[in-house]
């Protein structure tokens, strides 16, 4: 119940394409869910959060659209741009509990093609 | 501001031997977390700590032990490495009680392998 399952394990997009990822949990109780960047040989770091009482987030050219009923979320990057090759990951956790620890998904590898 | 710092960041090990990752950050941060990360299994949490002095197991504990003897400091041991722990090793943190701030930021992984 503690899972995140993320889909796909890879995208190549072409330059200007939209690139979706897809993440599903099972714990209702989860009321927090990041996204992030992981650039070769760096440390992940936060691209956009959303809380469950919006369904949709936007920030330039990322949006999260989040289902509540269907404990569904997910990654749309618009006008994908090679430098948005990378290693995305979502994640989910009870905020106000257990230290905030965070829950991973298995992680997507982007490769946009110029 | 050097964020999260986590020393060595790279290291190879024999079996059975014993080693220290040295986590340190100066965002004045609660919480303190160790993740590993391995090809297609994402970042499970080993250990993590909601303050000086606690420590608490995550997802993947054993064969770890942690110390959170400072505020700043949060130390990942193995006592008898396995190439089982090969993996890039990330210390996070996040919450400071005085902002409110709550983003979890992570430093750039110790890259550890057992052999």
């Amino acid at each position: 119940q503690q899972q995140v399952k993320q889909s796909p394990q890879s995208l190549i997009v072409q330059k200007g394409g939209i690139s979706i990822i897809n993440c599903a949990y099972e714990n209702t109780a989860f009321d927090y869910f990041p996204w992030y960047q992981q650039f070769p040989g760096k440390g992940p770091a936060l691209l956009i959060a959303i809380r469950p009482d919006v369904s949709e987030k936007k920030e330039g050219r990322f949006t999260i659209s989040f289902n509540k009923s269907a404990k569904q979320f997910s990654l749309h990057i618009m006008d994908s741009q090679p430098g948005d090759s990378a290693t995305y990951f979502c994640a989910a956790s009870i905020w106000g509990n257990q230290g905030g620890k965070l829950i991973f998904g298995q992680g997507t590898e982007l490769s946009v093609k110029p | 501001n050097a964020g999260v710092t986590q020393t060595p960041k790279f290291r190879v090990l024999k079996t059975g031997q014993s080693m220290t990752l040295l986590c340190a950050q100066d965002m004045n941060h609660e919480y303190m977390y160790w993740y590993r990360q391995d090809p297609g299994m994402g970042l499970r949490l080993i250990h993590y700590s909601v303050g000086e002095g606690t420590t608490a197991k995550g997802e993947v504990p054993d064969g770890y032990n942690v110390s959170r003897l400072k505020k700043q400091n949060f130390l990942l041991g193995l006592e008898s490495a396995a190439p089982s722990q090969t993996s890039v090793y990330f210390c996070a943190s996040s919450y400071n009680s005085r902002t409110g701030e709550r983003e979890l930021f992570f430093g750039e992984g110790s890259r550890l392998t057992v052999l």
